[in-house]
């Protein structure tokens, strides 16, 4: 069974460009969540989804959204870049069901220069 | 805002030596999650406390969640130096949130 993937790998924008990161979660997974993890941080949540909704969110500008699609697929958008949005953005499924795992992907390594 | 706070950041042990890092919740958590991550990887689960008082045990690594269910530990003994990562726990309430902690970077020295 496939794990969550993500792409693409890596991504090079200069500032003020926009970045749009995938991810497909495991299948029968309806809930995606980003995190960014900048260097020597932790996991900052970012947007949860579920069923094709927004759910909640974290403490980011809104600069930084994003959508799921029919099929679990999310993506995520982050506007107008910025230097300090340079970090590791992992993307993460788990079952609705309570409780339950989130499974993450191996990330998509976001660098502005 | 719910916190999940995690010490140390990070530690340095020598190999043989013991460790743990401890996770503080702001709130009480329906569950708790650890995860490693290795250096240059992601995130893998490597357990879930459900109970109050739970104590679960892989191997080396014995895993402790408090009665209040808002706090926990993860406790390796006699390190290796395949235990090199940083350990995250996440904490999910009643909505399906996970927040993580901060994480604490483990070194091991040969």
């Amino acid at each position: 069974e496939a794990g969550v993937t993500q792409s693409p790998t890596h991504l090079i924008k200069t500032r003020g460009q926009q970045a749009t990161l995938r991810c497909s979660p495991i299948s029968g997974h309806t809930s995606v969540y980003w995190y960014q993890q900048a260097l020597g941080l932790g996991l900052q949540f970012l947007l949860w989804y579920d069923e094709g909704e927004e759910r909640n969110r974290g403490n980011f500008p809104p600069r930084f959204s994003g959508r799921q699609f029919p099929n679990y697929s999310s993506e995520l958008n982050v506007n107008a870049l910025e230097l300090e949005d340079s970090a590791l953005y992992l993307c993460a499924s788990s079952l609705y069901i309570f409780p339950n795992q989130a499974f993450f992907g191996q990330g998509t390594r976001l660098t502005v220069v | 805002g719910q916190q999940v706070m995690q010490i140390p950041q990070y530690q340095h042990v020598q190999e043989g030596e013991d460790f743990t890092t401890y996770c503080n919740s702001s709130t009480t958590l329906s569950n708790i999650q650890w995860y490693k991550q290795r250096p240059g990887g992601h995130p893998v689960f490597l357990i879930q406390l459900v109970k109050s008082g739970e104590v679960k045990k892989q191997k080396r690594l014995t895993f402790q969640f408090g009665e209040a269910k808002k706090n926990s530990s993860l406790h390796i003994t006699a390190t290796q130096t395949t235990d090199v990562g940083t350990y995250f726990c996440a904490g999910q309430n009643t909505g399906n949130q996970f927040y993580f902690g901060t994480g604490t970077s483990l070194t091991v020295i040969p």
